[in-house]
């Protein structure tokens, strides 16, 4: 199948800086892939639709300003999270589909201190 | 939108036993649904999937079955293994526009020695 690689899988921030997470589709290309978040036992939830070459599509109740996604070539997209919070401390995963499958990069596990 | 309702939120079985959880779809246009297993702090995996012009699909222990007009998909594990035990995700993807995954909201599958 399609490899999805995420990088970092676990980031430790202070409160008010950024991260980001770096999300490649390693031997295809993605026009799309999607930035999920998911909290403990609970579901994946879909932040943002992320579009080569142009801008993202963000879910209701997702801020644009806070989650920033760049998807600058076919193999990349980013997901900066700005000034973090506490509450922003979950579990985030991209994916990129290939043929109807869903391929999901290994998580990032973002706890803001 | 779509929108995913999965039971039971948690399923405990005796190892061997049969396991069984179901979801429920609201957008008709959805025509594809895969099933993830998710182990603790790792990417979700497609474990098997099912297409809207098909009833029903086995993989070994696994199948999946599908009623078009009920809107409901299933997932059955049969000779359940201590292995199994993970969180299992349903999902329904429509044919249109980017293509959502809209995931159900898990099911904790425990299968006891």
């Amino acid at each position: 199948g399609a490899v999805v690689s995420q990088h970092p899988s676990r980031v430790i921030c202070k409160s008010g800086t950024s991260v980001k997470i770096e999300c490649r589709s390693l031997d295809f290309q993605a026009t799309t892939m999607f930035w999920y978040r998911q909290f403990p036992k609970q579901s994946l939830m879909l932040m943002a639709t992320s579009n080569e070459g142009s801008k993202a599509t963000y879910e209701q109740g997702v801020e644009k300003d806070k989650f920033l996604i760049n998807h600058a070539s076919l193999t990349l997209s980013t997901l900066t999270v700005t000034s973090a919070h506490p509450e922003d401390s979950s579990f985030y995963i991209c994916s990129a589909r290939v043929s109807g499958e869903a391929f999901f990069g290994q998580g990032t596990r973002l706890t803001v201190v | 939108g779509e929108n995913v309702e999965q039971h039971p939120s948690t399923l405990s079985v005796q190892e061997g036993d049969s396991a069984v959880i179901k979801c429920t779809y609201s957008d008709s246009a959805s025509n594809y649904f895969p099933w993830y297993k998710q182990e603790l702090g790792k990417r979700p995996q497609l474990i098997i999937d099912i297409r809207s012009n098909v009833g029903e699909k086995k993989d070994q222990r696994i199948a999946v079955t599908l009623n078009k007009t009920a809107k409901h998909f299933s997932l059955h594990i049969t000779e359940t293994q201590p292995e199994d035990s993970a969180v299992y995700f349903c999902a329904a993807i429509s044919s249109g526009g980017y293509q959502k995954v809209t995931f159900g909201i898990g099911t904790k599958l425990q299968v006891i020695p």
